[in-house]
Parts: C-alpha cells; sequence; structure tokens
C-alpha cells in the first residue's frame, strides 16, 4: 500500500514562512499533489510535482525528491486565509490500478495568527 | 458557475435506508472521481471513471456502494442499507485527459446516518 505521512498540526504567524513536509512510499510513484481544504470546503488544487526539484507559484511553492520519498510545501508572507488543512496526495501506478486515482495524507492544519 | 457541482449538499437518513447523491462534473471533463473524507481524514479514493467506463473501484467499495456514468456526463453514487459508518462527506471529482492534470473538487455531501 502507500504511507504517505505529514504532520498533523503546524501554526504560524502573519508574514511569516512555513514548511508543510510529507513523505511517503509507494511502488509506483507517478507524481506529488498538494491541496488546500478550508473547513468544510472542497479540496482546491496548489501544486503537482512529477520530476526533482522546487516548482514555484506566486507565494507556494513545492519540492519533490523521487529518491527520498520526499515532497514539501512552502508558504511565503503567511496571510490568515492561509489557515487551512493542506493534503499532500501521491499518484501510484501499480498493478491493478490506473493512472486515475490518487492516495490522500491525512491533512496538516495550519492556523495562522495575527 | 462552471464548476464541479453536487446533489444534495447534505443528506440525513436513517440507518438501512438507501440514499443516492449526484454528481456532474464540469463539462468537458471526461474523468470522474468519487471519494470519501470522514473527519480529520484526506479523502480515500472510492470509484473512477472514464467517459461511461468504470476503470477502477476500491476495496473500500462493498456491495452496497454502486456508482453509474450512464452517458459519460454527470454521475451517480448509490448506498443501499446505510449504516452508521457511512456517515461522512462524499466528494466528486473530474479532470479532463491525460493523468498529469488535477482533479478538481466538487463541494461534497455530507452523510449523516441516524
Amino acid at each position: 500500500g502507500q504511507n504517505i505521512d505529514q504532520p498533523t498540526e503546524m501554526t504560524a504567524t502573519e508574514g511569516a514562512i512555513v514548511q508543510i513536509n510529507c513523505t511517503y512510499q509507494t511502488s509506483g510513484f507517478n507524481g506529488l499533489f498538494w491541496y488546500q481544504q478550508h473547513a468544510g470546503e472542497a479540496p482546491t488544487f496548489l501544486s503537482y510535482n512529477v520530476l526533482d526539484g522546487l516548482e514555484e507559484k506566486g507565494r507556494f511553492s513545492s519540492f519533490l525528491s523521487r529518491s527520498k520519498g520526499y515532497s514539501y510545501l512552502l508558504l511565503k508572507e503567511l496571510q490568515m486565509k492561509d489557515s487551512a488543512s493542506y493534503l499532500c496526495a501521491v499518484r501510484d501506478i501499480t498493478r491493478g490500478s490506473t493512472l486515475g486515482r490518487l492516495y490522500f495524507g491525512r491533512g496538516t492544519q495550519l492556523t495562522v495568527w495575527p | 458557475d462552471t464548476g464541479v457541482s453536487q446533489d444534495p449538499r447534505h443528506k440525513i437518513t436513517k440507518r438501512g435506508q438507501n440514499v443516492t447523491f449526484r454528481c456532474d462534473p464540469i463539462s468537458e471533463h471526461n474523468r470522474l472521481y468519487w471519494y470519501r473524507q470522514t473527519l480529520g481524514q484526506g479523502p480515500e479514493f472510492l470509484t473512477y471513471f472514464q467517459n461511461e467506463a468504470q476503470l477502477e473501484k476500491s476495496r473500500l467499495l462493498s456491495d452496497r456502494f454502486s456508482a453509474e456514468r450512464p452517458k459519460g456526463s454527470f454521475s451517480t453514487l448509490e448506498i443501499q442499507r446505510t449504516e452508521q459508518g457511512d456517515s461522512a462527506m462524499y466528494l466528486c471529482a473530474s479532470s479532463f485527459g491525460l493523468a498529469e492534470y488535477e482533479q478538481y473538487f466538487g463541494p461534497g455531501t455530507r452523510l449523516t446516518v441516524t
């Protein structure tokens, strides 16, 4: 199966930088996604990594190391509205699976304080 | 609004009753996914369609669950003889084309089984 591990909770202050880590173990890795989910709402897409390295998109960046089974999401210039759960998801192609399914971690609940 | 829509948004039912949820994906998206999410957990994959074909079904999906996408557009998820353990948020997502495209989630249907 897939083991996706990320911290349960993190806190930070407005204007700060926070890094949310995600480790995974898969037999057929085919991409890593980060989603943001506000309480009571649907997850929204933030980033996608399939090759090693850093992908930057505005205040958010995501990094991937396939050899280490490791990714992080970096949030800069934190704002109150960034308080949400951040979900790490891995696409794993194994026997019997297809390119469709994602395996999600439990999510990291980030609280941004003023 | 051209996003993914789900109906109903909330459903309260008594144990043993049958329930059916509907998902309307983004119109040009050929892939449709169903996930289940409980409090404090990430979404868990249930099943996935490409056009009208159901390509994968999770082992989490017991015989009481069935999903259809008869014309390759909207989809329905039916749960027969509901149990209290079925209480969760049922999320639908859609995507277009090749697997590297992100999945867009609907607002979800929150099911409470009493």
